[in-house]
Formats: C-alpha cells, structure tokens, sequence
C-alpha cells in the first residue's frame, strides 16, 4: 500500500520567515495530495491540496509543488504568522479525495517564534 | 465545504464496553469515512462507508470490532466494541465532497 513520509517532524521559524515542508509518498498511482492544519484540540482542516496533473498551486501565503517522477510535494508557508503555528499533514490517496481514503504522513509541528 | 458533527466529543469508558460514535453532515454525500488518531501521532484510516453497501475496511481492522452503519447520506455510526485501554484514541470522521475531504472535529475515547 501506499507511503508517505514527512520531515520535517518539527519546524521553528521565526515570525515573516518562511517554512517548508516536504513529504514523499511510495505509490506512483496516487494522484490527489492534501495538505491539512490541526489545532489542538481540533479536527484536520484542509488548507491546499494539489492534483497530479498540476505542479504547483497558490493561495495567498501558501503554496504547494509536486514533482511526480521524484514522488515528492512539499508545503511552503510564507510571511508566517502567530497563527500558523498548528500539527501540518500531508496525504496522498488514489482516488481523489472525495472517493478514497487518505494516507497520511507522521505530521510536522511548525512553532512560529515572535 | 462540508460541516461535519460528531457525538459524543469525549467519552470516559470502562474495559469490555462499547461505544458508538455518531457522524453527521450538512450536504448529502457519497462516501465517508472514519479515522483514528492515538495522541500526538497521525491519522490511520479505519475504513470507507459507503451508502448503501458494507463498509470497506482497512488491513489491521475488522468488522467485529469496528461495526459501522451507513443508513443514509448524511449520517455514519461507528461503534468500538470490547474496549480494551488501547482502544484510547481519537476518533475522527470525514466526508468526501466535490473531491476533496472534510474532517469532523473528533471524539477522544479514554479506555479505563
């Protein structure tokens, strides 16, 4: 079945710096690749997603890439903020997300530092 | 987007119980499907439900243990049984729409 791998597991940025984070995923059938926010106490919200068909895809401060013959995509926060510290996941599924499951990777703890 | 509710939000239960957890969404939609988080770690799908037919569950989990209800298309159950403390762990439903995925907010289960 499907893998993915996330690093890193804990990210410290100062505030207005960026962030990255990169995951791999092993299944080069997957073709749907989510990004989720956790807050503490909170369920996953979705914040971008990117579908093998694209390369790179931006909304505002955030932007994902994906680079399908590596089998990689990573999440790039600019310009960070006090809110943006959370738990981020990556995920990767077959089907689209609406139709199969996700895979997830072991989640990054991004700390934005004032 | 979809809103997503879940009952209970925790939940205290004793060795050898059950539970059911129910699941409930503000827009008809084809296939849900549930998740468990153990604290700090990530999340492990538990299987898919699809309206009107059996779930479809994932390499580890099984129907015993996990029964899932699916009787409509807004709405899933899903019932731990025969809890055992490792059972703990937060459990999260989502509902695909317009290909993509929503999370409920989760129901942390402690198992004593």
């Amino acid at each position: 079945g499907e893998n993915v791998e996330q690093h890193p597991s804990t990210l410290s940025v100062q505030e207005g710096d960026s962030a990255v984070i990169k995951c791999t995923y092993s299944d080069s059938a997957s073709n749907y690749f989510p990004w989720y926010k956790q807050e503490l106490g909170k369920g996953p919200q979705l914040i971008i997603d990117i579908r093998s068909n694209v390369g790179e895809k931006k909304d505002q401060r955030i932007a994902v890439t994906l680079n399908k013959t590596a089998k990689h995509f990573s999440l790039h926060i600019t310009e960070t903020q006090p809110e943006d510290s959370a738990v981020y996941f990556c995920a990767a599924s077959l089907g689209g997300g609406g139709a199969d499951g996700l895979t997830f990777g072991k989640g990054t703890h991004l700390i934005i530092q004032p | 987007s979809a809103v997503i509710s879940q009952k209970p939000s925790r939940d205290i239960c004793q060795r050898g119980t059950s539970l059911t957890i129910q699941c409930q969404v503000d827009s008809q939609v084809t296939m849900m499907f549930w998740y468990r988080q153990q604290p700090g770690q990530s999340l492990t799908l538990i299987a898919t439900a699809n309206q009107g037919s059996e779930a479809t569950y994932e390499s580890g989990f099984v129907i015993d243990k996990f029964p899932i209800s699916r009787p409509n298309l807004t709405f899933s159950t899903l019932t731990v049984s025969n809890m055992s403390p490792e059972d703990s762990s937060i459990y999260l439903c989502s509902a695909g729409l317009a290909d993509e995925q929503f999370f409920g907010p989760g129901t942390r289960l402690t198992v004593l």
